[in-house]
């Protein structure tokens, strides 16, 4: 399996509050993604990264932000949660035309 | 619009059976295409890339019908291990890796 680790594993949190994900990869892949997953909707990309510092909006980015200041760290931070940011999040990593591998994801539950 | 259309199944099989899932996607200029395959709360996990001339792997064969937008994955002699859901990933994006999932066929291998 892939070395990538994602923490917190599950996160209660409260609307308003922030909250920061983090992915950690042993692989040093240039690119690393954050995704959400919700019933209905399958996978949905929030944010990505093709490099230290170099980031790019995904389909569902309005309340994400990203930061990426080493290869093998990509953080995903919701400025003040809200109950629609209740999801799975997986990031995942990859190289250049290459199949993305995921992590294990975070359950995040805003109440 | 969707990019990538699956049907979501449950597809009810016994052991031993043969079945195939079919996924269709919207942009003819897609350059890569992926099976993944999602256990219950578990993270997807590549399953097999699709080439233009199909492939197989073991029990999996995958195939690539790019005149009418389709791709195939063909699971013989199914096992109880096989259940989970099957995601149908396209690469529309010829620069960055950027990938669209299906929502996903779920499989369920019964005794």
């Amino acid at each position: 399996d892939a070395g990538i680790t994602q923490s917190p594993r599950h996160k209660v949190t409260e609307t308003g509050t922030p909250v920061t994900l983090r992915c950690h990869q042993t692989e040093n892949h240039r690119y690393m993604y954050w995704y959400r997953q919700d019933p209905g909707h399958g996978l949905r990309l929030i944010h990505y990264s093709y490099g230290v510092k170099d980031t790019d909006k995904g389909e569902v980015s309005d309340g994400y932000s990203v930061s990426r200041s080493k290869t093998e760290d990509f953080l995903l931070t919701l400025e003040s949660a809200t109950s629609s940011q209740t999801s799975v999040y997986f990031c995942a990593i990859s190289e250049v035309y290459n199949e993305q591998f995921f992590g294990p994801g975070t359950r995040l539950t805003v109440l | 619009r969707k990019e990538v259309e699956q049907d979501p199944g449950p597809f009810n099989v016994p052991e031993g059976a043969t079945v195939a899932f079919n996924c269709t996607y919207s942009n003819s200029a897609s350059q890569s295409f992926f099976w993944y395959r999602q256990d219950c709360r578990k993270e997807p996990k590549l399953l097999m890339s699709v080439y233009s001339s199909g492939n197989e792997d073991g029990r999996f064969t995958a195939q690539l019908n790019r005149a009418s937008q389709y791709i195939s994955l063909l699971i013989r002699d199914s096992k109880l291990s096989d259940s989970a859901t099957y995601l149908c990933v396209v690469n529309h994006n010829s620069g960055y890796s950027t990938l669209t999932f299906g929502k996903g066929t779920m499989l369920l291998v019964s005794p």
